[in-house]
């Protein structure tokens, strides 16, 4: 089955500062790879999702690329604020199940 | 606006005593999850549904049992609770169709077992 890995699992950064988290995949067949965003007592929330015809995608400060050859895909947070505070999980699917990496607790410092 | 609910946001139960947790979504959603989360591990998948009264396992299934009886209600029930139960517990329920396999989450169930 799939295996997906997530580093750092702490980051800590000045505001304004960019923040980069990167994980792995060993599943092939996964097709689909998305990034939820759980801030402390909340649920998690999709933030950015990138399918695997996709190199990168964009959305504001946030975006999300993909290497399929290597299996590896990389969330990247640009001039972070405190409300980027939170943990971070990265996933991979195929066929709408996923599997989450074990998550990215990040800090933002004033 | 998009909803997934769950019966209870704290539960306290007794080692041995069975355990339903209940999640609903009004989105008809084909699929829904139950994951649990503990730090560290992220959230691991304890079983999924396609559809109604159909189920599979996930990655760690043992000590548990769902059951889907309608599409907008899937239910996680621990047969019989130990400690290493203790954990919360997250519902989510997703499309099959479409462009996107997002999932959206409830707001857990934190349950410790005595």
């Amino acid at each position: 089955g799939e295996n997906v890995e997530q580093h750092p699992s702490t980051l800590s950064v000045q505001e304004g500062d960019s923040a980069v988290i990167k994980c792995t995949y060993s599943d092939s067949a996964s097709n689909y790879f998305p990034w939820y965003k759980q801030e402390l007592g909340k649920r998690p929330q999709l933030i950015i999702d990138i399918r695997s015809n996709v190199g990168e995608k964009k959305d504001q400060r946030i975006a999300v690329t993909l290497n399929k050859t290597a299996k590896h895909f990389s969330l990247h947070i640009t001039e972070t604020q405190p409300e980027d505070s939170a943990v971070y999980f990265c996933a991979a699917s195929s066929w709408g199940k996923l599997q989450f990496g074990a998550g990215t607790q990040v800090v933002v410092t004033p | 606006d998009v909803k997934v609910t769950q019966s209870s946001r704290y539960l306290v139960k007794r080692t041995g005593e069975k355990v339903f947790l209940e999640c609903v979504q009004d989105m008809d959603h084909e699929n829904m999850f139950w994951y649990r989360q503990d730090p560290g591990l992220g959230l691991r998948l304890i079983y999924f549904s396609y559809d109604v009264k159909m189920k599979e396992k996930g990655d760690i299934p043992e000590g548990y049992s769902v059951s889907r009886e309608k599409k907008e209600r899937f239910s996680l029930i621990l047969e019989s609770a130990s400690t290493n139960q203790t954990s919360m517990y997250l519902c989510a329920s997703s499309l099959t169709s479409g462009s996107s396999y997002e999932q959206y989450f409830g707001p857990g169930t934190r349950l410790t077992v005595t």
